[in-house]
């Protein structure tokens, strides 16, 4: 499998710009996670779905992030507008409790830049 | 609320001295615990995981411990090599509420050859 893949890599925005990450998980898995990682707040757990359906959304900083997942091989994570203080390093991990394994397999993260 | 707390912060050690890397954590209804390793501008790769009802993992060089009443885990590495140079973080999923995962700071660990 080609693990958890993330893209863009590298993302270098304006304020008030819309952005858009991506991510696939591995085939297979059911849970899916966002995690937003600073030097100040280290890992933070935005939200992760079950099944394609959103279960824990309480990290969301604010309304102007939003996550989707229309099918088991896609999620998006949509920041309007994008202000400074979003840049940070946002990985995409995904699971599965099949067998009690919940091994996190995380990507190789999106490097968000808002000037 | 679950908190997790890793110490130390950063660790340096010579080549070949066997190390402990502590986490502890808050909230005693686990699920499970995981021990990540992150190298600098990486994502995280995934080493040791413990159920809520297992004692210890071991992996090669590696043993996580999981002392669920006290509330700590430890990671002990044998023979410390320069690879094992990285951050190692310690990461709990709860019983409770949906299985939301909490991160620790993590240890930075460096390896002198």
């Amino acid at each position: 499998d080609a693990g958890v893949i993330q893209s863009p890599r590298h993302e270098v925005t304006e304020m008030g710009q819309e952005v858009t990450l991506r991510c696939k998980p591995i085939s297979g898995h059911d849970y899916l996670f966002w995690y937003r990682q600073t030097m100040m707040r280290g890992l933070e757990l935005l939200i992760y779905f079950n099944n394609n359906v959103p279960i824990d959304d309480s990290g969301m900083p604010e309304d102007r992030f939003s996550a989707k997942m229309p099918n088991a091989s896609f999620s998006t994570l949509k920041i309007q507008p994008s202000e400074p203080r979003d840049s940070a390093v946002y990985f995409c991990a995904s699971s599965t409790l099949a067998g009690r394994s919940d091994t996190q397999y995380f990507g190789p993260g999106t490097r968000l830049t808002v000037l | 609320k679950q908190e997790v707390t890793q110490i130390p912060a950063a660790l340096s050690v010579p080549e070949g001295e066997n190390l402990v890397l502590n986490c502890s954590f808050t909230d005693s209804a686990i699920y499970n615990l995981q021990w990540f390793r992150q190298d600098p501008g990486k994502g995280l790769t995934s080493l040791l995981l413990i159920q809520s009802s297992q004692r210890e993992q071991t992996s090669g060089r590696l043993n996580a411990s999981l002392d669920k009443s006290s509330g700590r885990s430890t990671l002990y590495i044998a023979a410390s090599q320069p690879g094992d140079s990285a951050t190692y973080l310690c990461a709990v999923r709860r019983d409770t509420g949906g299985f939301k995962t909490i991160f620790g700071a993590g240890t930075r660990l460096f390896v002198k050859a």
